[in-house]
């Protein structure tokens, strides 16, 4: 079976760092673009970045350019999303999800499967 | 940015109906439009991809339509597990932008 698991979300300072991680199973890893999105609880999605199969194309939305540093590890199957000097907007659930073609934005490509998420809540 | 504008925001309807919504851009995204629904504190799931592609797995009561800055998805008969919140999402420009959700309640 497919499978994304993301782990490392919880209560952070405004200002603070946060990891998080996704892990990949049932799939060959490494020949995936793959993608963050978040989702503030009951509100809409919205695409955070994303990151070519090789690593070397990497794109983020405006609000976490400069902040958010997306990488992989296609030897462990992961994937990572370091958020630095965090803010109260940040706070959603992050969701990682594989998607077919090149990593571009404008490339056209879909977004399947997705894993179940990981709250990040950025509060005093 | 590419608005996303789905309606109706909320619709109520019951098993063996059929159901449409609407998804607008604020440009012309054809062919890259996807439809996702997301269950109750669920990851969204991949229905229809490039406007009327269906995602392998899903039922075919489910379709999809539409080019440039029109399209719809089509439920033809409703099932009680089709509930959930259903986004629309162009990848053509970026960034990439999301409706703002379906919310779909069976009477």
């Amino acid at each position: 079976e497919e499978q994304l698991v993301e782990s490392g979300g919880g209560l952070v300072k405004p200002g603070g760092s946060l990891r998080l991680s996704c892990a990949a199973s049932g799939f060959t890893f490494s020949t995936y673009s793959m993608n963050w999105f978040r989702q503030v609880p009951g509100k809409g999605l919205e695409w955070v970045s994303s990151i070519s199969n090789s690593g070397t194309s990497i794109y983020y939305a405006d609000s976490v350019k400069g902040r958010f540093t997306v990488s992989r590890d296609n030897a462990g199957n992961s994937l990572y999303l370091q958020m630095n000097s965090l803010r109260a907007e940040d706070t959603a659930v992050y969701y990682c999800a594989r998607s077919p073609g090149l990593a571009a934005p404008d490339n056209g490509n879909c977004f399947d499967p997705w894993g179940q998420g990981t709250l990040v809540t950025v509060s005093s | 940015d590419i608005q996303m504008t789905q309606s109706p925001s909320s619709l109520s309807a019951s098993v063996g109906d059929r159901v449409t919504i609407t998804c607008r851009a604020s440009q012309s995204v054809t062919p890259y439009l996807n439809w996702y629904v997301q269950r109750s504190g669920k990851a969204p799931k991949l229905l229809i991809y490039a406007a009327s592609s269906l995602q392998r797995g899903v039922p075919s009561r489910f379709s999809g339509s539409g080019s440039g800055t029109e399209f719809t998805l089509s439920i033809s008969s409703l099932q009680p597990e089709d509930f959930g919140t259903y986004y629309c999402q162009q990848s053509f420009s970026s960034p990439i932008t999301f409706g703002q959700g379906t919310r779909l309640e069976i009477k």
